[in-house]
């Protein structure tokens, strides 16, 4: 199914461990997306992607690494986890759209997410 | 940065009661999307309403940009549209990063 497929689902990681969260889509997208879920906090971006080979930071980017691999791939690496970094991680793709002179940011399409627990 | 509130944090429905969520920002966007995000936490792009008002079935949202709040409302309710809503706006003009509220939960009980 077309779609944002992230990996893994789970993860549990101890505190100094490094991982990278992978994301693809295949849906064509340029924009590529990660956000971060908490507990109330609603989501907050991470970094994103406006196209391939760019990359730039969010709303809270320390702690945090991110390649675009390629059109359809963009991961996310935690180099030395902290229990901050515990949270539910979303990937998303969108691809702009030319509304006269402007270009609208709509139908984005989030994978299935990533539950991380570091302790 | 832009502020985003959404209100009530917490609604509980019994099946078929309408229900309306708000969302106000502080700053003027040029526009709004709504986003439903279901128990198994799949988020799902509901609305991109900048202006004026849009419908899909028993969900309508509108927005006043000049008054910088957002409305969705839910018709009829049914235990499928159990989950969290989240409205976002851009950080700023014409940008693709979104700053999303902290959502409303909705429980629809049978």
């Amino acid at each position: 199914n077309a779609g944002v497929t992230q990996t893994p689902k789970f993860q549990v990681l101890k505190t100094g461990q490094s991982m990278t969260l992978q994301c693809a889509q295949d849906m064509n997208h340029n924009s590529m997306y990660w956000y971060r879920q908490d507990p109330g906090m609603g989501l907050r971006l991470i970094y994103y992607s406006a196209s391939e080979g760019t990359t730039d930071k969010g709303e809270v980017p320390n702690g945090y690494n991110v390649s675009r691999l390629n059109k359809r791939e963009f991961s996310l690496r935690l180099e030395s986890a902290a229990p901050s970094q515990t949270s539910v991680y979303f990937c998303a793709s969108n691809r702009p759209q030319l509304a006269g002179h402007l270009l609208e940011y709509y139908g984005y399409t989030f994978g299935s997410g990533t539950r991380l627990t570091v302790v | 940065g832009i502020q985003v509130e959404q209100s009530p944090p917490d609604l509980i429905l019994q099946e078929g009661a309408n229900s309306t969520l708000r969302c106000n920002f502080s700053d003027s966007v040029n526009n709004l999307q709504w986003f439903h995000q279901n128990p198994w936490g799949q988020l799902i792009n509901l609305f991109y309403i900048p202006s004026g008002t849009k419908q899909n079935g028993r969900l309508s949202a509108t927005t006043v940009a000049t008054e910088r709040y957002s409305l969705l409302y839910i018709s009829s309710s049914q235990t499928t549209d159990s989950g969290v809503y989240f409205c976002a706006v851009p950080t700023q003009g014409g940008s693709e990063k979104l700053v999303f509220g902290k959502g409303t939960k909705l429980t629809v009980n049978p």
